[in-house]
């Protein structure tokens, strides 16, 4: 089955400092990666919607500049915390469709295994 | 706008006990309806979906879920809980097709199994 990937699966930094989480997908190729927060004990909120080739669609609220996100191949995506702050620590998960199931793209994400980011 | 409620928070039952995790759902067209796992820490695990056919779907450790459409409902159910179910639970709702298309998940149901 198709199988996404995150590193690192935990990173701790200091306050102002930037941090970079990686997101690939092993077995297949994709365009589109979506990359989730989610606070504890809470659901999954849409930061944004990574394009290969192309500039990433932000949800509503998600600071751009804060959050860089970039998809230069169709296997890997990274998101940058940019001058990281308490505030930012939380549960960073991706995800991604896999084209090649049945020749459809249909709707099932495969998720990566989160990277949880602590700033002290 | 779609949308996914997940009433129940937080449930707890006894080993071997039967379970429903309940999903309800508004969404414009024909929905593509999910469940997810989530052990703590980790990413998410698909359990099982639904787009169309037969209205009970046959899921992965034994669970299932019936789509009901007039009662916009997808519930999770498992007849015989083990101690190893015990996880965050989340049903999802978006469109059949396109890369880019988005999920709208629920708020999640935490399931704590008692021995």
């Amino acid at each position: 089955g198709a199988v996404v990937s995150q590193h690192p699966s935990w990173v701790i930094c200091k306050s102002g400092t930037s941090v970079k989480i990686e997101c690939r997908s092993l077995d297949f190729q994709a365009t589109t990666m979506f990359w989730y927060r989610q606070f504890p004990k809470q659901s999954l909120m849409l930061m944004a919607t990574s394009n290969e080739g192309s500039k990433a669609t932000y949800e509503q609220g998600v600071e751009k500049d804060k959050f860089l996100i970039n998809h230069a191949s169709l296997t890997l995506s990274t998101l940058t915390v940019t001058s990281a702050h308490p505030e930012d620590s939380s549960f960073y998960i991706c995800s991604a469709r896999d084209p090649q199931i049945t020749g459809v793209v249909t709707g099932e994400l495969f998720f990566g295994e989160g990277s949880r980011l602590t700033v002290l | 706008a779609q949308s996914v409620t997940q009433p129940d928070i937080h449930i707890t039952v006894s080993e071997g006990a039967s379970l429903e995790l309940r999903c309800n759902y508004s969404y414009g067209a024909t929905p593509y309806l999910f469940w997810y796992v989530q052990s703590p820490g980790q990413g998410l695990q698909l359990l099982l979906k639904y787009f169309s056919g037969d209205t009970l779907v046959q899921g992965i450790k034994g669970f299932e879920a019936e789509f009901k459409r007039s009662q916009s409902s997808f519930n999770l159910r498992k007849p015989s809980v083990h101690w190893s179910d015990a996880a965050e639970y989340f049903c999802a709702v978006g469109p059949y097709t396109g890369t880019a298309s988005k999920l709208t998940f629920g708020t999640g149901t935490r399931l704590q199994v008692t021995l």
